[in-house]
């Protein structure tokens, strides 16, 4: 089934630890998405790549770093993990970046940082 | 600067029809979109108007109007698995989008 695998799905980490959220896409999509996602707030964009090889930062980058080596794949690394990183990290992706930009989500990875 | 703002919580009966709203200040337009987002589950893409008017699909549709920075999610025939979240996002002049808070829908039998 086409989509947006995403891993882990939950995770505990001590605060200090480096951790990498993986985020895989079949869609042969050109763009792709990190948004988290806290209570009462809407979705922030952390970073985002346009095609393979380009990143971009979002609204909340600090903390957080991207690559994309290749087309189906953008991991999400924190390099050393703070307690007000723990939320919701969606990865997303759509076909490109222009106006009708219809997103397509991965179920999410909970990540609680203590 | 860009806001969006939507209520927090509303609250409908089952076989009603409830009308979410969702306004915006944005100096760049490229278009609105409603999401909705089932409890601990992935965002899933609704409707996106670009023009003024209503858009129809089905039991939802949902209407904008740029001149009032004004948009609504209209369900009819509700049904108890509509209790979800609704997200408003809005596509500022960057294409990047930015998302209102969600509405939370509880539909009560």
């Amino acid at each position: 089934i086409a989509g947006i695998t995403q891993a882990p799905t939950s995770q505990i980490l001590a605060a200090g630890r480096r951790m990498t959220l993986r985020c895989t896409q079949d869609m042969r999509h050109n763009a792709m998405y990190w948004y988290r996602q806290d209570l009462g707030l809407g979705l922030r964009l952390i970073h985002y790549s346009n095609t393979a090889g380009t990143t971009g930062k979002g609204e909340v980058p600090d903390g957080y770093s991207v690559s994309r080596a290749n087309t189906d794949d953008f991991p999400l690394t924190l390099a050393s993990a703070v307690p007000s990183q723990t939320s919701v990290y969606f990865c997303a992706s759509s076909a490109d970046n222009s106006g009708a930009n219809v997103l397509t989500f991965g179920a999410g990875s909970r990540l609680t940082v203590l | 600067g860009q806001n969006i703002d939507q209520p927090t919580e509303m609250t409908a009966t089952e076989g009603a029809i409830v009308q979410i709203n969702c306004t915006y200040q944005t100096s760049g337009f490229n278009g609105l979109f409603w999401y909705q987002q089932h409890a601990g589950e992935a965002p899933t893409f609704l409707s996106y108007n670009v023009l003024d008017g209503l858009e129809e699909k089905g039991r939802f549709s949902s209407f904008l109007s740029r001149s009032k920075g004004y948009s609504y999610l209209l369900l009819k025939e509700l049904q108890m698995k509509d209790s979800a979240s609704y997200l408003c996002a809005l596509m500022d002049s960057n294409y990047q989008l930015i998302w209102g808070a969600g509405t939370k829908l509880i539909i009560k039998p």
